[in-house]
């Protein structure tokens, strides 16, 4: 374990659902990551908060909103997604935003959109 | 823009045995960070080794050590005495000190032959 968990692990939605997916990390970091992992790709960086403040957002589609109501909680609040975005979403957490502090994963969430 | 570039979609080793995973990467920067990453099929993503760059010395951590050619910008992860646990995908990523996004490779697939 490395102290980032995610909820839930698996989830499966029709394109009209709204659905959110949580990550939660207990290591006293400040900055928080969403990636996306699609099958032969490479990770794809989503968003990055630091002490709750949105600092990157990767050209994301605006079906895909966060939220980072705490340095602790961080939430990808999902509607009316596109099969296309079916993939394992991983969150991250680092110390800081910085290089040289190690980022750690959760075990993803796996979003089927049917 | 800075790629990372894993040639070997699979490899397989027999237990006991070393196996060597290659990664090159591209940058025009000359400070950053390498990271090998394992993510086992329970899916929570590991940080295995970093090398930073300005270090000549090569990284190790117990049966896992690094080849780091800077000028030939490759960085290749050797794992000795492979055991089943160490079945993965393994992912090579760079970032540099620039706090930029983390920019990850394919990855490998590793099989560990009992």
């Amino acid at each position: 374990e490395t102290g980032v968990t995610q909820t839930p692990r698996h989830l499966v939605m029709g394109m009209t659902n709204k659905k959110s997916l949580k990550c939660e990390q207990h290591l006293g970091h400040n900055a928080m990551y969403w990636y996306k992992q699609s099958a032969k790709k490479p990770l794809e960086l989503m968003f990055v908060y630091n002490f709750k403040e949105q600092t990157e957002n990767n050209s994301v589609p605006s079906r895909f909103s966060p939220e980072c109501p705490n340095s602790s909680h961080l939430f990808l609040h999902l509607h009316t997604l596109q099969p296309e975005d079916s993939a394992l979403y991983l969150c991250a957490s680092s110390r800081t935003r910085r290089t040289t502090d190690t980022q750690y994963f959760g075990p993803g969430t796996r979003l089927t959109v049917l | 823009a800075q790629t990372v570039t894993q040639s070997q979609p699979e490899m397989s080793v027999q237990e006991a045995e070393t196996v060597t995973l290659s990664c090159t990467y591209d940058t025009s920067e000359s400070d950053y960070y390498l990271f090998w990453y394992k993510q086992p099929p329970s899916r929570q993503m590991i940080l295995v080794i970093r090398q930073e760059a300005y270090k000549q010395q090569n990284a190790t951590e117990n049966r896992f050590s690094v080849n780091f050619q800077k000028a030939a910008k490759s960085f290749s992860l050797k794992i000795s005495d492979s055991q089943l646990g160490d079945a993965a995908m393994y992912f090579c990523a760079y970032r540099s000190l620039r706090n930029t996004p983390l920019v990850f490779g394919k990855g490998t697939r590793l099989s560990v032959i009992a």
